[in-house]
C-alpha cells in the first residue's frame, strides 16, 4: 500500500453503536490530521497529531475520541454519535518542511448515522 | 468573515478555455497556499502549493500569489471535462505551532464539452 489509507470505506451505525475508523499513512510524514467534511461546508479540522503528540483539538465534542500509537497510524474512536455526525472522514498526513509542507489526504471513509 | 473565501461557483467554461479560480484569505501572516482538486465522492487532491509571491506553473495549472491583497488564484489552460471538479483553496499560517491547513468551501467547476 502507498500513500495514505483509510478502513473501512463506508460505515453505516447507531446511534448507540462504538466503532473506529483507521488511517495509516506509508509516506513517513511525522504529522497525522483528522478532518471532516459534511456536504456544503468546508472542511473543518478536528485533530491533528505530531510525533504521536496530539497538538490540536478543535472543540470536537467527546464522542469522538483519537488515538495515535505512533507516527504512522491515527484511530478515530466513535461512540454515541447523532445523525448530523454522518458525514466524510478525512485522514492527511505531512512531514514539516516548513513552508513547503504538504498535506496528503487518504481517501476518507463515509459515515451514515441512524 | 470567513478566513478562506472562495466563490462557490459552479464556474462554467467551454473546453479548451482557461478557468480562472480565485481565493482570498483574512490571514495577513499566512505562510503557504494550496490548491486541491476534489471530484465528487473523493478526496482532495494535491494540485500545487505557492509559497511565493507571483507566478508559479506545472503544466496547465498556473498559481498566482498576492500577498499585499491576500489573494491567490489557480488558472487552468486548455480545460478538460476531465477538470470537472470542486476546487479547494487552502492556507498554512506562519505560527509554527500550527501545522493545519484552513480550508475554503471550494468553487465548483464544469468544464462543456
Amino acid at each position: 500500500e502507498t500513500g495514505v489509507t483509510q478502513t473501512p470505506r463506508h460505515l453505516v451505525m447507531g446511534m448507540t453503536n462504538k466503532k473506529s475508523l483507521k488511517c495509516e499513512q506509508h509516506l513517513g510524514h511525522n504529522a497525522m490530521y483528522w478532518y471532516k467534511q459534511s456536504a456544503k461546508k468546508p472542511l473543518e479540522l478536528m485533530f491533528v497529531y505530531n510525533f504521536k503528540e496530539q497538538t490540536e483539538n478543535n472543540s470536537v465534542p467527546s464522542r469522538f475520541s483519537p488515538e495515535c500509537p505512533n507516527s504512522s497510524h491515527l484511530f478515530l474512536h466513535l461512540h454515541t454519535l447523532q445523525p448530523e455526525d454522518s458525514a466524510l472522514y478525512l485522514c492527511a498526513s505531512s512531514q514539516d518542511w516548513g513552508e513547503r509542507e504538504t498535506q496528503y489526504f487518504g481517501p476518507g471513509t463515509r459515515l451514515l448515522v441512524l | 468573515q470567513k478566513e478562506v473565501e472562495q466563490n462557490s461557483g459552479p464556474l462554467s467554461v467551454p473546453e479548451g478555455a482557461i478557468a480562472s479560480l480565485n481565493c482570498t484569505y483574512s490571514d495577513r501572516g499566512s505562510q503557504s497556499f494550496f490548491w486541491y482538486r476534489q471530484y465528487s465522492g473523493k478526496s482532495p487532491e494535491l494540485i500545487m502549493f505557492i509559497y511565493s509571491n507571483g507566478d508559479k506553473e506545472d503544466g496547465r495549472f498556473t498559481a498566482q500569489l498576492n500577498k499585499a491583497s491576500q489573494y491567490v488564484s489557480l488558472l487552468i489552460r486548455d480545460s478538460q471535462p476531465s477538470d470537472s471538479a470542486t476546487y479547494l483553496c487552502a492556507v498554512k499560517s506562519r505560527n509554527t505551532g500550527r501545522r493545519a491547513l484552513t480550508f475554503g468551501s471550494g468553487t465548483r467547476l464544469q468544464v462543456q464539452p
